[in-house]
């Protein structure tokens, strides 16, 4: 059974662009949610959708946003990126709980 | 707004019995308390999960006390393998439009030696 796959692993962008990040949850998993990890700030809770519709959702300004697809697929996006956004940005999903989730590998955003 | 507290980092040796105890004075009445493990460059990864007393599964157990202020993940006879960090993870209260939002532990760096 395949894991939650997130694409790009490693990215590189320059600060005022935006980034879409993709994740293909495991089949048949509803929920997916998506966590950013610094080492200042540990790992944050983004957003999660469940049906295409967010559900819940941190503390990050609206330059983060996401989107679920019918497939369960999702994207996070971030406009106008700051140094600060550098992060490892995880993905994970979960057939319908709510916390027993599985992650992915992350996709590392360095901004420079 | 939920804060966690947790141990920044253990030592133990194998074939002890670990525990680690998060801290959580203000956390959402509805939701679990979840713990993960995560070793450098992968995800995190579900331990176990629980909402009051203990929950056994087969790699740890979760002690919660009725009032549900912190939790303890207890892990059984350790290996070298289980070096790794520790996070638990909580839901907020909802205080001041943050319902809904998770919060994450910092994380305990659990270090097992021979």
């Amino acid at each position: 059974k395949a894991g939650v796959t997130q694409t790009p692993r490693y990215l590189i962008k320059t600060r005022g662009q935006q980034v879409t990040l993709s994740c293909s949850p495991i089949s048949g998993h509803r929920s997916v949610s998506w966590y950013q990890q610094t080492p200042g700030q540990g790992l944050q809770f983004l957003f999660e959708y469940f049906s295409e519709t967010q559900r819940n959702k941190g503390n990050f300004p609206g330059r983060f946003s996401g989107r679920q697809f019918s497939n369960s697929r999702s994207e996070m996006n971030v406009s106008t990126l700051e140094l600060g956004d550098s992060a490892l940005y995880l993905c994970a999903s979960s057939p319908g709980q709510i916390h027993g989730y599985t992650f992915g590998s992350g996709t590392r955003l360095t901004v420079v | 707004l939920a804060k966690t507290t947790q141990p920044i980092s253990m030592d133990s040796y194998e074939g002890q019995e670990v525990n680690i105890t998060c801290s959580h004075n203000n956390i959402a009445t509805n939701d679990y308390i979840t713990w993960y493990q995560q070793f450098p460059s992968q995800g995190p990864r579900f331990i176990i999960q629980g909402y009051k007393t203990k929950v056994t599964n087969e790699v740890a157990s979760l002690f919660i006390p009725a009032d549900r202020k912190s939790s303890t993940l207890s892990l059984p006879r350790v290996s070298l393998s289980d070096t790794a960090v520790y996070y638990c993870l909580v839901g907020d209260p909802g205080d001041g439009g943050s319902q809904g939002n998770l919060i994450f532990g910092k994380g305990t760096k659990l270090s097992v030696k021979p």
